[in-house]
This record gives structure tokens, sequence and C-alpha cells, in this order.
């Protein structure tokens, strides 16, 4: 079965220094990778997803993630963290029936001034 | 677009009482999702539709979930009798098929049962 698992519960930060939030996935065949985001109160919002191509994809917010298929990983990435990125992020694959989405179970993230 | 709405954002209600909770998906998008989101649990989904036909109901947790889609545009999610271990977020999303499987979510409804 398709499957992500973030191994970080939380990860912290300061401000204007370099973010990674790792998520790492097992899959049948070729992955369809996703990154969400939630915020306080609201529902998820998709950040960026992997399909084939580059392995580095950029996406929303200044975010990006790169994929190692030898390590099967696909972290989130920004080059420069702000305050407002404090949220609740989550990797996610596409299921075997191609239809839904698997996630992970989430890492929250804490930027400090 | 306004994007997927659901309505109530908050329910707050007494054990033993049925509940409804509803969903708007985006026009034009063909799945619609329903998820629950807890401390303990995290995002589990519960049951997704298909051009309003249910497809993978494997997710509800018994049968006092029910969920329908009559049409296109609307979604229900019931829960008679509620218990206090249902409070949680209840999430829905919608999306368009073709779109590489991404789903786009609404705000949730954050139900409380006493």
């Amino acid at each position: 079965a398709q499957s992500v698992a973030q191994p970080e519960d939380q990860v912290n930060v300061a401000e204007g220094n370099p973010l990674t939030v790792k998520c790492t996935y097992s899959v049948s065949g070729n992955p369809y990778l996703f990154w969400y985001v939630q915020y306080p109160n609201r529902g998820l919002q998709f950040l960026l997803k992997y399909i084939t191509g580059d392995n580095l994809v950029k996406g929303s917010y200044g975010f990006e993630a790169e994929f190692n298929k030898s390590q099967t990983s696909f972290h989130l990435k920004k080059p420069s963290a702000l305050v407002s990125d404090s949220a609740l992020y989550f990797c996610a694959v596409r299921d075997i029936s191609f239809q839904k989405l698997v996630f992970g179970t989430g890492t929250r993230l804490l930027v400090s001034p | 677009d306004a994007g997927v709405i659901q309505s109530p954002r908050h329910e707050v209600t007494e054990m033993g009482q049925e509940v409804t909770l509803r969903c708007k998906p985006i026009s034009g998008h063909d799945y619609l999702f329903w998820y629950r989101q807890t401390m303990m649990r995290g995002l589990e989904l519960l049951i997704y539709f298909n051009n309003n036909v249910p497809i993978d109901d494997s997710g509800m947790p018994e049968d006092r979930f029910s969920a329908k889609m009559p049409n296109a545009s609307f979604s229900t999610l019931k829960i008679q009798p509620s218990e206090p271990r249902d409070s949680a977020v209840y999430f829905c999303a919608s999306m368009a098929s073709g779109a590489k499987n991404i789903q786009y979510f609404g705000a949730g409804t954050r139900l409380s049962v006493l």
C-alpha cells in the first residue's frame, strides 16, 4: 500500500533561517507526491506536487520540495522562513486507486521571530 | 469560485442527537471527499464520491455515520446518534478528474458532542 511518513511532529526554526520538513514515501510504481499546509482553523491548502520531471518542484509562498528517488524522500524546503509560515504541514501520496490521497501525520512548523 | 463551502462552521450538540454536516463542492468538480481530523488519529478519509456515487466508504467508522450526495452540488454527512467520541473537525474536499489529484478543502465543521 502507498504510504508516507513524516518523522518529526514539530520543527522549530528562527525567522530568516532555511527550513526543511521531512517526508519519506513507500509506493508501488511511480509516486505522485504532494504537500499541503493547514493554518489554524482552516482547511488544508495545496502547496505543490511532484509527478514527473525535475526533482526540484517549486510551489506557493516560496516553498519548494526535492524529490529523491534513491532515498524515497520528498522534503519540503524554504530558503528563508517567515513567522507567517507557522502552520501544520502534510505530505501526501496518491493512492493505488489513482483517485484518493494518503496523508501523513503532519508536522507542525513553528517559526520564531 | 467561492471554493468548497461547508456548514455549519461550528456545531455543539448533546450525545444521542442527530447531526448533519453539509458541503457544497467547487462547481465542475466530480469528486467529493469527507475527512475527519482529531489530535489522536490525525486526518482520516471517511468516504468519497465520484459523479455523486459513493466509491469507497471503508473509512466510515460505524453504522451511525452515513453520507449522501443527491446531486453534483451538495453532500451531507450525518451522524445518528452522535457520541462524544465523534467530536472532531470534519472536512469536505473536492477534486476535478484530470487535475492531477489536487484536492481543494473547505474550512471544516468543528463538532462538539457533549
